[in-house]
């Protein structure tokens, strides 16, 4: 099975800042990764879709790159809405899905 | 506007079953599939399964293999998630979501149902 790992784990910014998170898939997985965001006691938010795809509504300021293995999230200034869990999700060949362990974005 | 509207929350004795209803509204039910996600009290999203509206075509998680079946009534708009011999592990939050994939998963969920947490206790 397909294992993904964000790193990293957890971290601490201020608003206005450049925030990155990545994606590491144990194997190639094409573009076929998606980015959530999930707030407390809330469901996920679709925000990147096939790697780069910005969902529609979602801020131009998230961004998404990458394929194969290893993808990234970029925040270009975080807002304070922004505070938040971040996930990645890869879908394969086999039509089953993973979800990344998250990264906990929070206040500095 | 697109909704998914869960059924309540429910708490149930280990070894029992649970089945969870997820209404759909605001598009055409039999062009999308829907993905069951759980996640357990203060950890990660699990991917549990998909099943598309259009046939009933259905794709499980491996681990859950045998004790999940996922169902969809096309005349009231609506998926199910039963889960059995239920076990405390499985407390969580199970959320259904749409993906816009009808006859293969597309691979993303882009509407969400708002949870439905389901305890296991004795």
């Amino acid at each position: 099975a397909i294992q993904l790992t964000q790193s990293p784990s957890s971290l601490s910014a201020s608003v206005g800042d450049r925030v990155t998170i990545t994606c590491r898939a144990s194997q190639g997985i094409s573009s076929a990764l998606a980015w959530y965001q999930q707030k407390p006691g809330k469901a996920p938010k679709l925000l990147i879709y096939d790697a780069s795809s910005l969902e529609s509504g979602v801020p131009s300021r998230f961004s998404g790159s990458g394929s194969g293995t290893d993808f990234t999230l970029t925040i270009s200034s975080l807002q304070p809405e922004d505070f938040a869990t971040y996930y990645c999700q890869q879908f394969n060949s086999y039509l089953l899905f993973t979800f990344g362990p998250g990264t906990k974005v929070d206040i500095k | 506007q697109v909704q998914l509207v869960q059924s309540g929350a429910e708490v149930k004795k280990p070894g029992a079953s649970v089945k969870v209803s997820c209404k759909a509204s605001g598009y055409t039910f039999t062009s999308y599939g829907i993905s069951w996600v759980r996640q357990a009290p203060g950890q990660g999203l699990e991917w549990m399964g998909w099943i598309s509206a259009y046939n009933g075509n259905t794709n499980y998680a491996q681990k859950l293999q045998g004790r999940v079946t996922m169902t969809t009534d096309t005349s009231t708009s609506t998926a199910y998630m039963e889960l059995r011999s239920l076990r405390s592990d499985d407390t969580a939050v199970y959320y259904c979501a749409r993906d816009r994939g009808w006859l293969r998963p597309a691979g993303y969920f882009d509407y969400w149902g708002q949870g439905t947490l389901v305890t296991v206790s004795s």
